[in-house]
């Protein structure tokens, strides 16, 4: 069964500290893998998108990183600000369906 | 840029309604999915759409049906509301190549339904 799990739960950190979140996937077939990014009570927006064949993507402040020999993805957030609170869903495809991560709950603290 | 509209953000039924949840995309995108958000759930597929009048169930349909007349338009019916069916629903569409999972979703803002 194709799973997209994601860690930590929930995170809290300090406005101007860097995070990173977690994405390991068993999905197949695997073509590409995406970040989004849900504000509460919105939809979700695309922060990045990876092929395969790419190791790493920037968008801003936001850098996600895939390893697809070991099925793992990361994002990486640089210096946070208090708009980055949001959920992170980690999303893979490869099949016509995406397969969702529970997603991440990132708290920015002044 | 894309943009995806859905009828209500929130929306107050009672059990045994039928409610009708619309959706629709300015982008000519052939693809439309219909997805239900809850705590600690993420995301669930309820109903997918790849092209006019073209429909094809996701992993939760039960108590769920779909119409797409139009290109632009995919709408969520709830045949009789149930309490379990409160929850966040969010519509997304998609350009072509979807198959090869390529394109990226753009999902609307999310209707929130409360079932009383």
């Amino acid at each position: 069964k194709n799973q997209v799990e994601q860690s930590p739960q929930s995170l809290i950190i300090l406005e101007g500290k860097n995070c990173t979140l977690q994405c390991n996937y068993t999905v197949s077939p695997f073509s590409n893998l995406r970040w989004y990014k849900q504000d509460t009570g919105r939809g979700p927006v695309s922060l990045t998108i990876m092929t395969f064949s790419e190791n790493t993507k920037s968008n801003g402040r936001y850098t996600a990183t895939l390893d697809a020999d070991t099925k793992q993805s990361s994002l990486h957030i640089t210096a946070s600000q208090l708009s980055d609170s949001a959920s992170y869903i980690c999303v893979t495809g490869g099949s016509y369906i995406p397969t969702f991560g529970r997603g991440t709950s990132l708290i920015v603290h002044p | 840029d894309v943009k995806v509209t859905q009828s209500s953000r929130y929306l107050v039924k009672r059990t045994g309604e039928k409610v009708f949840l619309e959706c629709v995309q300015d982008m000519d995108h052939e693809n439309m999915f219909w997805y239900r958000q809850d705590p600690g759930l993420g995301l669930r597929l309820i109903y997918f759409s790849y092209d006019v009048k073209m429909k094809e169930k996701g992993d939760i349909p039960e108590g769920y049906s779909v119409s797409r007349e139009k290109k632009e338009r995919f709408s969520l019916i709830l045949e009789s509301a149930s309490t379990n069916q409160t929850s966040m629903y969010l519509c997304a569409s998609s350009p072509p190549g979807a198959a090869e999972a390529q394109e990226t979703q753009y999902f609307g803002p999310g209707t929130r339904l409360l079932v009383l």
